[in-house]
């Protein structure tokens, strides 16, 4: 079975312009989560979707937005992007809505902003 | 605000030694720990989870503890191997939604 896969895995992009990442759960998991994580320091929740509905929100600004479609895959969206942006994207599925199992990630894309 | 600290430098150890690694907590109150593996470039791995009504769980030579009242987990590996070589990250989870906190890491290196 496939696990998380993500796309794309590397891209580069200049200060003001937007990216939008891609996230493809395991198949049969209904809870998507985004976390970003800067060299050296340990993922930072972004936000995590369930059966669709937005199920919680980290303390990132408004430029960071997201969604759930039908097939649970999911899109996260950074507007006027800031060199402080750059970081590896990280896409985790899991079954349950809740913190009583696992989280399986994808290996991330790395956004490099110049 | 909640923080979370795992050794901050990196431990080196020789193969066939036990490593241990630290995960301390303040402000907070997690009903589930987690740790997890990443190797360089790559997502995170799960490793474990435990509950905060347990003390102590075990998966062949990983063994975790947890202590809700020093708000302090302890990651063993038991006869370490070069190919335990990674970074290790706690992470807490409470009762309720799916957000998980993270620690900075540990990275383990194993020498023969």
């Amino acid at each position: 079975d496939a696990g998380v896969t993500q796309s794309p895995t590397h891209l580069i992009k200049t200060r003001g312009q937007h990216v939008t990442l891609r996230c493809s759960p395991i198949s049969g998991h209904k809870s998507v989560s985004w976390y970003q994580q800067v060299l050296g320091q340990g993922p930072q929740f972004i936000f995590q979707y369930y059966e669709k509905e937005e199920r919680g929100r980290g303390n990132f600004p408004d430029r960071f937005s997201a969604r759930q479609f039908p097939n649970y895959s999911s899109e996260l969206n950074v507007n006027a992007l800031l060199l402080g942006d750059s970081a590896l994207y990280l896409c985790a599925s899991s079954s349950r809505g809740e913190n009583t199992g696992e989280l399986f990630f994808g290996e991330g894309s790395r956004l490099t902003v110049l | 605000s909640q923080k979370i600290e795992q050794n901050s430098e990196a431990l080196n150890i020789q193969e066939g030694k036990t490593a241990t690694l630290t995960c301390n907590y303040t402000n907070y109150s997690p009903a589930y720990l987690q740790w997890y593996r990443q190797d360089p470039g790559r997502g995170p791995v799960f490793l474990l989870l435990i509950r905060e009504n347990e003390k102590e769980k075990r998966k062949e030579r990983l063994k975790v503890t947890f202590d809700t009242t020093l708000k302090q987990s302890l990651f063993h590996i038991t006869a370490s191997q070069p190919a335990d070589s990674a970074t290790y990250l706690c992470a807490l989870g409470a009762r309720r939604g799916g957000k998980l906190i993270f620690g900075q890491g540990t990275e383990l290196s194993v020498k023969p």
